[in-house]
């Protein structure tokens, strides 16, 4: 199977410009969730989306939005870009219920960075 | 609000020593924690989760519920368990995970 993908895997952008994410999951995963990873804060949860359903929200500015489409790949989006907004952006998918049960499969992550 | 605290950032052992990784959460309700790792140029992965209670790659965890710790043990270090260890901890509901903010493992020969 493949595992999950990220696309792009790099990407520059500027303050004030607006940026979107794609992540397609590990096929027959219909939970797919979006961390940003940076050096100060570590691993910090954005949001979980499952059958194209927010389920699960961190404690970021609204700023960060996401969407999930029929066939579980997943957008995430940040607008206004902010220099702090620098980051390593991981998707994590798995399978339906909860981590109880379900490993999550991390993606190779896109870097963004913002001048 | 829960929380995961990883005390150190890097931790240096030689080959065959011991290996602790501490991790301590913050939740006043029944917590599952886990263990991922990254090695170099590779994915996050997961290690191991208390409720498994599994030996993965000779890596052992005991959560223990009275000093909210969930410490990451190995008898004798290899040199391919250099690796970023990340505590995470699950408190019900979907997939969110709390993860500490890591442990630089590096093993020296």
């Amino acid at each position: 199977k493949a595992g999950v993908t990220q696309t792009p895997r790099y990407l520059i952008k500027t303050r004030g410009q607006q940026v979107t994410l794609s992540c397609s999951p590990i096929s027959g995963h219909r939970s797919v969730s979006w961390y940003q990873q940076t050096p100060g804060q570590g691993l910090q949860f954005l949001f979980e989306y499952f059958s194209e359903t927010q389920r699960n929200k961190g404690n970021f500015p609204g700023r960060f939005s996401g969407r999930q489409f029929s066939n579980s790949r997943s957008e995430m989006n940040v607008s206004t870009l902010e220099l702090g907004d620098s980051a390593l952006y991981l998707c994590a998918s798995s399978l339906e219920g909860d981590a109880s049960y379900n490993e999550q499969f991390f993606g190779p992550g896109t870097r963004l960075t913002v001048l | 609000a829960q929380r995961v605290t990883q005390p150190e950032k890097l931790l240096s052992v030689f080959k065959g020593a011991p290996v602790e990784l501490k991790c301590n959460y913050s939740y006043s309700g029944s917590p599952e924690l886990f263990w991922y790792v990254q090695y170099s140029r590779q994915r996050l992965q997961l290690l191991l989760r208390h409720i498994s209670r599994e030996s993965i790659k000779g890596f052992t965890a005991d959560l223990n519920k009275g000093e909210t710790s969930f410490h990451l043990k190995k008898p004798f270090a290899q040199e391919e368990d250099s690796a970023m260890y990340y505590c995470a901890l699950f408190t019900g509901g979907g997939n969110k995970l709390t993860f500490g903010t890591g442990t630089q493992l590096k093993v020296e020969l």
